[in-house]
């Protein structure tokens, strides 16, 4: 296994502007998490997938976020018009089911001006 | 809507020493998940030690052991001969059974975390 993967693992952009990360995880897990992270904070729940479907949505994810896993292997999460509250550290998790322990990978940290 | 508090966001202690790490949560499930997971500085998170609510045994990982309290709602790590590497943020986590595959609470719900240092 090498772990799950993240790129980019900075980004620096301008509000306003859109942003996609991507996560690959570990091969043959079909269960993707991404999180966020804040400054002092634990991480917070967005949404998961089962294989392609995206099953479960946190209402912190605003319509200006969106994920894909398009093929039931590697993810995307973009946010669009960001915005200074967007800044933080994106990270990504997999497991080989629901009942299994979640591995993450190393975050993507955003830093919206 | 499950929470999960830590209530020490910084523990100190010396190398070699015994340090516990606490948190307790809140949930109206009977059959759930725990996890205290541990994050270096600029590093991933990974898991330390894992805990199935269902089993009554704690669960031990070398020199990691856990407190569970479940009536008490309560979930303790405790850290024996403390070594310079296990400095990092130490967040408790927990998570929903998932009662059928296609889908669930599945996201894990963190507390804020403790940061632990170890004095040499």
């Amino acid at each position: 296994d090498t772990g799950v993967s993240q790129d980019p693992r900075h980004k620096i952009t301008k509000r306003g502007q859109n942003v996609t990360f991507r996560c690959d995880p570990i091969s043959e897990h079909n269960r993707l998490y991404w999180y966020r992270q804040t400054l002092g904070q634990g991480p917070e729940f967005l949404t998961y997938f089962q294989n392609e479907a995206q099953l479960e949505k946190s209402r912190l994810l605003s319509d200006r976020f969106s994920a894909e896993r398009p093929k039931g292997s590697f993810s995307t999460l973009e946010i669009q018009r960001t915005e200074q509250g967007d800044s933080a550290m994106y990270l990504c998790a997999s497991s080989l089911n629901g009942r299994e322990t979640q591995y993450f990978g190393p975050g993507t940290r955003l830093l919206v001006l | 809507a499950q929470t999960v508090t830590q209530s020490q966001p910084e523990m100190s202690v010396q190398e070699a020493e015994t340090v516990t790490l606490s948190c307790t949560y809140d949930t109206s499930e009977s059959d759930y998940y725990l996890f205290w997971y541990k994050q270096p500085p600029s590093r991933q998170m990974i898991l330390v030690i894992r805990q199935e609510a269902y089993k009554q045994q704690n669960a031990t990982e070398n020199r990691f052991s856990v407190n569970f309290q479940k009536a008490a709602k309560s979930f303790s790590l405790k850290i024996s001969d403390s070594q310079l590497g296990d400095a990092a943020m130490y967040f408790c986590a927990y998570r929903s059974p998932t009662l059928y595959s296609g889908g669930g609470a599945d996201g894990l719900t963190f507390g804020k975390g403790t940061h632990l240092i170890i004095q040499p």
